[in-house]
């Protein structure tokens, strides 16, 4: 079983929708990123989080450190957000482990 | 911005050639990281440094070698290139050892071998 599971793997959605990413983590944690890779590659981080909730313009991420469990919202989602989006986590022995991502199409 | 610029975004390679893939960071970062991804696979950690002339094993080290004479530069060789090393290579730094730092990764390099 991968430490790191996201869901769902693909997701496709009209321009508009609000969209939900899951990301569940088995072993224990210091931080959670949110991480995005566009088309060619490059991957920017979203957000880093070791509690409670953080939002960044239309992006808004929660985790629940009891339930092992972190989602990303897209809210008003746009075709430029269409990306591959990856769940990582730092455990507590400074090691950082990826979910294998989630590939967002948004259609305009 | 802190940058994380890889030397090539794609490169194409013979079976049995050496291979080098630069990575250079320009904010002083102590950390740096070499990954690959694959399809399904996700990111896996093949070597990293916490500081210059210092290198350790990741997960999957194999068939690769890593060089860190300066602080701004780590380099990813691949001694003798196979096909199953055709991926895509992205390189990362973050300023120190510990959790809340956060990573900054280069634009990736994708290596095809034929």
């Amino acid at each position: 079983k991968n430490e790191v599971e996201q869901s769902p793997q693909n997701l496709t959605a009209q321009e508009g929708e609000f969209i939900t990413i899951n990301c569940s983590y088995s072993v224990g944690i210091s931080a959670l990123h949110w991480l995005q890779q566009h088309p060619g590659g490059g991957i920017v981080s979203l957000f880093m989080l070791s509690s409670g909730k953080k939002k960044h313009g239309r992006l808004i991420a929660t985790i629940n450190i009891q339930e092992k469990h972190s989602s990303l919202h897209i809210t008003a989602s746009h075709p430029r957000d269409s990306a591959v989006y990856i769940c990582a986590v730092a455990s507590v022995d400074d090691k950082i482990i990826f979910g294998k991502g989630t590939r967002l199409h948004i259609l305009p | 911005d802190v940058k994380v610029t890889q030397s090539s975004r794609y490169l194409v390679k013979r079976t049995g050639e050496k291979v080098f893939l630069e990575c250079v960071q320009d904010m002083d970062h102590e950390n740096m990281f070499w990954y690959r991804q694959d399809p399904g696979l996700g990111l896996r950690l093949i070597y990293f440094s916490y500081d210059v002339k210092m290198k350790e094993k990741g997960d999957i080290p194999e068939g690769y070698s890593v060089s860190r004479e300066k602080k701004e530069r780590f380099s990813l060789i691949l001694e003798s290139a196979s096909t199953n090393q055709t991926s895509m290579y992205l390189c990362a730094s973050r300023p120190g050892t510990g959790w809340f730092y956060g990573y900054t990764f280069g634009s990736g390099t994708r290596l095809t071998v034929v």
